[in-house]
């Protein structure tokens, strides 16, 4: 019963370098979101995707792009990485975008930026 | 706007003892309630969620929650704290009748169980 499988787990790059994080969930929901976690902030939303072929802003967006690829799969990039972007990135997904709707988490991606 | 506030980024308890986590929030209208819990290298997982009807609102593990209105306050607590219970813990909020996109996470309150 994978949920949301999230890939890589760990990344180490350099600044400038770009890079994609993988999502896929196999739970057939409709609407996907990327978060970063940083250390007593809480999680910030990125972007995310109310449905197939939908991408909006979160709260934090700079820096970074989205694709939705198909239903399953949320994919987030970091064209030219910053050490600013060091952080845990969260990918989630819920059946609808409702805000009474809980979300499902992947395990994360711990990445950082030298 | 809405927020939500944790009071104590880490609690710590003896095994046995009560759990006591608590989250404060501020919005217009009674929101949607979530609390959430993360085990070491592991994402969120939903412990219980306040919607709408039954104030006290029971979850996974033997937690439970109970929404206040008057205090605007939804705190978790556990009657007996078990070494299996120590994580960070979110509470979350959400506006009625809006998008998950909109959910505002808290801080989280780290928990560590003593033997």
């Amino acid at each position: 019963n994978a949920g949301v499988t999230q890939t890589p787990k760990f990344q180490v790059l350099k600044t400038g370098q770009s890079m994609t994080l993988q999502c896929a969930q196999d739970m057939n929901h409709n609407s996907m979101y990327w978060y970063r976690q940083d250390p007593g902030m809480g999680l910030r939303l990125i972007y995310y995707s109310a449905s197939e072929g939908t991408t909006d802003k979160g709260e934090v967006p700079n820096g970074y792009n989205v694709s939705r690829l198909n239903k399953r799969e949320f994919s987030l990039r970091l064209e030219s990485a910053a050490p600013s972007q060091t952080s845990v990135y969260f990918c989630a997904s819920s059946e609808g975008v409702y805000s009474n709707q809980p979300q499902h988490f992947g395990d994360g991606t711990r990445l950082s930026i030298l | 706007a809405q927020s939500v506030t944790q009071l104590g980024s880490h609690v710590s308890v003896s095994e046995g003892a009560l759990v006591l986590l608590r989250c404060n929030y501020s919005s217009s209208v009674p929101p949607y309630l979530f609390w959430y819990v993360q085990y070491p290298n592991q994402g969120l997982q939903l412990l219980l969620k306040y919607t709408t009807g039954a104030t006290l609102v029971k979850g996974i593990n033997g937690f439970e929650a109970e929404f206040k209105k008057s205090e605007t306050s939804f705190h978790l607590t556990k009657p007996s704290a078990h070494m299996s219970d120590a994580a960070e813990y979110f509470c979350a909020v959400s506006e009625r009748y809006s998008s998950a996109s909109k959910i505002i996470f808290g801080s989280g309150t780290r928990l560590s169980i003593r033997p």
